[in-house]
């Protein structure tokens, strides 16, 4: 049972354009997400994050999106850079729920093309 | 200076051999875990532990135990491996509570022959 989901296993975007990884999850009780990147034959690497009580975090050329009524946030990379290209795990969690851990969708890797 | 640091980064065994992943982190974080990276590319959780008291993912073969020598240190033994147990494994850490991120390893890719 996927509670957090990633339905575009990749996504190819044009450099300089922006690049827009979508992430659904199912357990309401989640109030913590987080995006990771992760290239080959590294750890996840923290990106940014988002609580639930705001619908809007940004960092730099990284925005997350949260729409707790659809059980949907976004992370908007602009301008895409070829950096970027890797692998995108959203991840979720329920901070009071004591150390259980992270719940991480199945990642979205990203092309960015020149 | 690296924050989370596990070791070895591969290793390869044989069926039925008993290892250990050692993992080790600077950070002054109060919580570790392992999450293990499957086949199929999902990152899971399997044990989370917190000042001694040790979450379990109910999912997780008892073949599999990690060992907390001290806080900046959770070790993962794995007894009779498997072939279904090669996989990359993940040692992370973090502040408990609170909106706080985990910091991974580099990974330790596990291939059981």
């Amino acid at each position: 049972d996927q509670q957090v989901k990633q339905n575009s296993p990749s996504l190819s975007v044009q450099e300089g354009r922006i690049s827009i990884l979508n992430c659904d999850y199912t357990n309401s009780m989640f109030d913590y997400f987080l995006w990771y990147k992760k290239y080959p034959a590294e750890g996840p690497t923290f990106l940014i994050s988002i609580s639930s009580i705001k619908d809007k975090n940004e960092d730099g050329r990284f925005t997350v999106f949260l729409n707790k009524s659809a059980k949907h946030l976004s992370l908007h990379i602009v301008p895409s850079q070829p950096g970027d290209s890797a692998v995108y795990f959203c991840a979720a969690r329920y901070s009071g729920g004591g150390a259980d851990g992270l719940t991480f969708g199945k990642g979205t890797h990203l092309i960015i093309q020149p | 200076d690296t924050a989370v640091s596990q070791t070895p980064k591969y290793l390869v065994t044989q069926m039925g051999n008993d290892k250990s992943i050692k993992c080790e982190q600077n950070l002054g974080h109060d919580t570790m875990y392992w999450y293990k990276q499957d086949s199929k590319k999902f990152l899971k959780i399997m044990f989370s532990y917190n000042n001694k008291e040790l979450i379990i993912n109910e999912t997780v073969p008892n073949r599999f135990s990690p060992k907390s020598p001290d806080k900046a240190h959770l070790n993962l033994h794995i007894n009779s491996l498997e072939l279904g147990d090669s996989a990359v494994y993940f040692c992370a850490s973090s502040l408990r509570g609170g909106n706080t991120e985990a910091f991974f390893g580099q990974g330790t890719r596990l291939t059981v022959v």
